[in-house]
Order: structure tokens, then C-alpha cells, then sequence
């Protein structure tokens, strides 16, 4: 099917430091997405982004998270500063449109681990 | 806002045909069907979805009952690489904030060799 290319697969950081998911979704697609997923547990939905904007966020969505996708390039999560409590998987998602009738693609997801 | 249930977990032997059940009973006539596999440190893959007909891929059949309060998965022939948690998810036909996947726990589908 479709690939969403997620870099880094593995990212270790210093607690308080800045760090940047990068996300690269299927080229036709419009909507994106990201889920977080801390070990074992489930799959949670963090944000989507359309046209330069934010459409919709989670309560797991903090101020210090942001989003953007600049023309052309990745699709990016930024946390500035980062905590403990981020340390989990990321997964970035993207579809051509966000109606029920459009599939969601997932990509295989970076390992942030803060310490 | 879950709104699907699943059994926490079936077992398999490779070979076999799998049948892995999931009840939506407050379902309405816009929601889509959908199930997603994830194994462990990979990302949720898609499977199939359906509106109101079965619907069949190279993956899986989707049977969907006539009333839409329930569908069944079915994987024919399962290999050990079918060994993953399988979701059942509805998602609104209109997106908005919808648009979103709520993931449960889903079934953890066991496969022996």
C-alpha cells in the first residue's frame, strides 16, 4: 500500500531540549496526522493538519507541542521543551481527504525517548 | 466513544481460517467500518473497510451483517505473520472531528505454528 516515511526511526534527548519529528506522507495525500503510543499501551490520537492548519487536537496536544509542513517538505511535530512523559512512539498518518471514506496510512513510527 | 467491542483475544494454527468478531450495536447509517493491524513496533497497518456490503481484498473478507450492528473479519489461511492486534474502528463519513481514529484495545490474534 502506500508508504509514510517517518525520521528518525530513534531519537534519545536530554530532558528540556527541543526536538523535531519529521514525517514524509504519501505525495497526493492532503491530511495529516499524529498518534502517540506509549509502551503497551493504546493508540492515541494527538492532531490533525490541513492547509496549513491546525483542524483538530487532543488534550494530549500541550502548548509545547506544534505543527506545521512547510510547501514541499516534511510534515513536522516539534516539542520545545520536552518532558519525561514524552518518551513514546510517534506516529505520523496521512489521507487524501478526511472524510470516513478515506483511508488512513501509517508510518512505522519514531522511538523518542527523553531522559 | 469507543463504540466497538472486541474480544481481548483469539488464538489461531496457521492454515486456518480466522474469524475475528466485532460489535457495534449504536452504529449510524454515515459510519465506515474499519480495521487496522499493528504488531509491536510497527505502525497500524490498514486492512479493509466497509459501508454496508461485504467487502473482500487480497487481505481479508469483511462481512458486514444486514443491520450493520455487527461485522467479522475474516482472514483465510492465516500465517504466522498474521500474528498482530486487529482494530475495529468507525469513522463518520463526513470527517470533521471524526476525522480522528480512536484506537481500543482490539484483538490480539495469536497464530501457532
Amino acid at each position: 500500500g502506500p508508504k509514510v516515511l517517518q525520521i528518525p526511526s530513534h531519537q534519545i534527548i536530554d530532558m528540556g531540549q527541543m526536538v523535531t519529528l519529521n514525517c514524509d506522507p504519501v505525495s497526493n495525500h492532503l491530511y495529516f496526522y499524529w498518534y502517540k503510543q506509549i509502551l503497551g499501551q493504546q493508540m492515541e490520537f494527538l492532531v490533525n493538519f490541513y492547509n496549513g492548519k491546525v483542524m483538530e487536537k487532543s488534550k494530549l496536544f500541550k502548548d509545547q507541542f506544534s505543527v506545521e509542513r512547510p510547501d514541499g517538505s516534511y510534515f513536522t511535530l516539534k516539542i520545545q521543551p520536552t518532558a519525561l512523559e514524552d518518551s513514546a512512539v510517534y506516529f505520523c498518518a496521512s489521507s487524501p481527504d478526511w472524510g470516513g471514506a478515506y483511508t488512513q496510512y501509517f508510518g512505522p513510527g519514531t522511538r523518542l525517548l527523553v531522559l | 466513544d469507543a463504540k466497538t467491542t472486541q474480544p481481548d483475544s483469539m488464538e489461531s494454527t496457521e492454515g486456518e481460517t480466522v474469524h475475528l468478531p466485532c460489535s457495534h450495536a449504536t452504529i449510524s447509517g454515515n459510519e465506515y467500518i474499519y480495521w487496522y493491524r499493528q504488531v509491536p513496533l510497527q505502525g497500524p497497518e490498514y486492512v479493509t473497510h466497509g459501508l454496508q456490503q461485504n467487502t473482500t481484498n487480497s487481505m481479508a473478507f469483511l462481512a458486514i451483517a444486514s443491520d450493520r450492528k455487527s461485522s467479522t473479519l475474516i482472514l483465510p489461511h492465516v500465517s504466522l505473520r498474521d500474528a498482530a492486534v486487529y482494530h475495529c474502528i468507525l469513522r463518520t463519513y463526513s470527517g470533521g472531528s471524526n476525522a480522528k481514529l480512536t484506537f481500543g484495545k482490539g484483538t490480539k490474534l495469536s497464530v501457532k505454528s
